[in-house]
This record gives C-alpha cells, structure tokens and sequence, in this order.
C-alpha cells in the first residue's frame, strides 16, 4: 500500500502569510496527488488536483507542485477562510489520504 | 448543478446494522464512479472503497470487508453503504465522492454532505 506523510502536522500563520504544505508518498506516484481543504463541520473540497491543477472556482492564491514523492501546496497570501485541515490524497493506485495539516490563526 | 445529497444522521445500538444513501443529481450518475470516505471523530480521511456505476462492481478498501456493503439504485441514482454487526468503532461521519471514471486523474470532485453514525448501548 501506499503510504502518505504530510508535514507539518499543524501549523499556525497570520491572515497574509506565505504557507506551504508537505506531502511525501512511500513510492513514486507521478503527478496522481490530489488537495483537499476542510474545514470544521463540512465535507472536504477539492483544490488542486494532478499535482498542480487548479480545480475550477478556487481561488488562484493556492497552487501545488510536485511529482514523483514530493509535493507542496502554497497559499500565497492567508486569507481568514483559509483557516481549515488540508489533506493530500494519492490516485496512483487505489487512494490513500495524508493525515492532514491543521492550519490555524497565530 | 451538482449534487450529492446523503440520508440524515443515525443512532444505533451496537450489533446492528445501518445504510446510508447517497443521491445524485445535476449530472448522468452512470458516467461517474461513487467512492465511500470514513471520518471518524477528530480524525482524518479513510478510504472505504469505491462502486463501479455501471456495472454495480464495488471494490473494498483494506479493513472495510465483511460487514461493509456498497450497492447501487440506477433507477433513482443513488449509492448505499451499510454496515452490518455495527461496533463502537463505526462511530464516525461517512461521505460520498464522486470520481469520473473517463478522467485518468481519479480526482474526488463532488463529496455528499456526510452522514454521521453513532453506534452506542
């Protein structure tokens, strides 16, 4: 199986922070990541999909990079909505998600 | 538009069993594949498996065999997931995700609002 590490586990910034995101696959899965945001109550929103494809209506402040084993996704400048857990998710073979990154307000 | 409505939260005892339903619409539901996402509470994302749409095929993730069970209504498109022998541990939100089964990306695009089950005496 697959296997998905992302880090930080958490991390707080301010509304304006430049922030980015880890994810590390246990193989080499090309470009198959996927990036979800979700925020408390709600299901998970599709991001960036194919490592670096923006999904249509998100905001062009989040990017991704990345193929092989490792992966970013940037938030160019924080804004308050995007205080949420951020998962990464392999489609390589089967899908296996990240344990997620909880960004909070410092 | 869009939409993957789920059925409303459950309480059961354990032992029993639940089914969860997913209804789609704004789009041909035989053109996309549903998958099944396990949340448990404060925890992160787990993939249950996914059903084929067009040919009810599902597949099973790890740990999810046995008492977990996808079916399909194409007449009313809708998925179900239920859960047999329910334990403790089954206590969590379920989501359904839809992927386009045509795009080699495999990406979840549109996810069901969850279905929160709570399994306790």
């Amino acid at each position: 199986d697959i296997q998905m590490t992302q880090s930080p586990s958490s991390l707080s910034a301010s509304v304006g922070d430049r922030v980015t995101i880890t994810c590390r696959a246990s193989q080499s899965i090309s470009s198959y990541l996927n990036w979800y945001q979700q925020k408390p109550g709600k299901a998970p929103k599709l991001l960036i999909y194919a490592a670096s494809s923006l999904q249509s209506g998100v905001p062009s402040r989040f990017s991704g990079s990345g193929s092989g084993t490792d992966f970013t996704l940037t938030i160019s400048s924080l804004q308050p909505e995007d205080f949420a857990t951020y998962y990464c998710q392999q489609s390589y073979t089967l899908y296996t998600f990240g344990q997620g990154t909880k960004l909070e307000i410092k | 538009q869009v939409q993957l409505v789920q059925s409303g939260s459950e309480l059961k005892k354990p032992g029993a069993s639940v089914k969860v339903s997913c209804k789609a619409s704004g789009y041909t539901f035989t053109s996309y594949a549903m998958n099944w996402v396990r949340q448990a509470p404060g925890q992160g994302l787990e993939w249950m498996g996914w059903i084929n749409t067009n040919t009810g095929n599902p597949t099973y993730a790890q740990g999810f065999t046995g008492r977990f069970v996808f079916s399909l209504d194409t007449s009313v498109s809708t998925a179900y997931l239920q859960i047999s022998s329910l334990k403790a541990e089954d206590t969590a939100v379920y989501y359904c995700a839809r992927i386009d089964e045509g795009s080699p990306t495999r990406e979840f695009d549109y996810w069901g609002q969850g279905t929160l089950v709570t399994v306790s005496s």
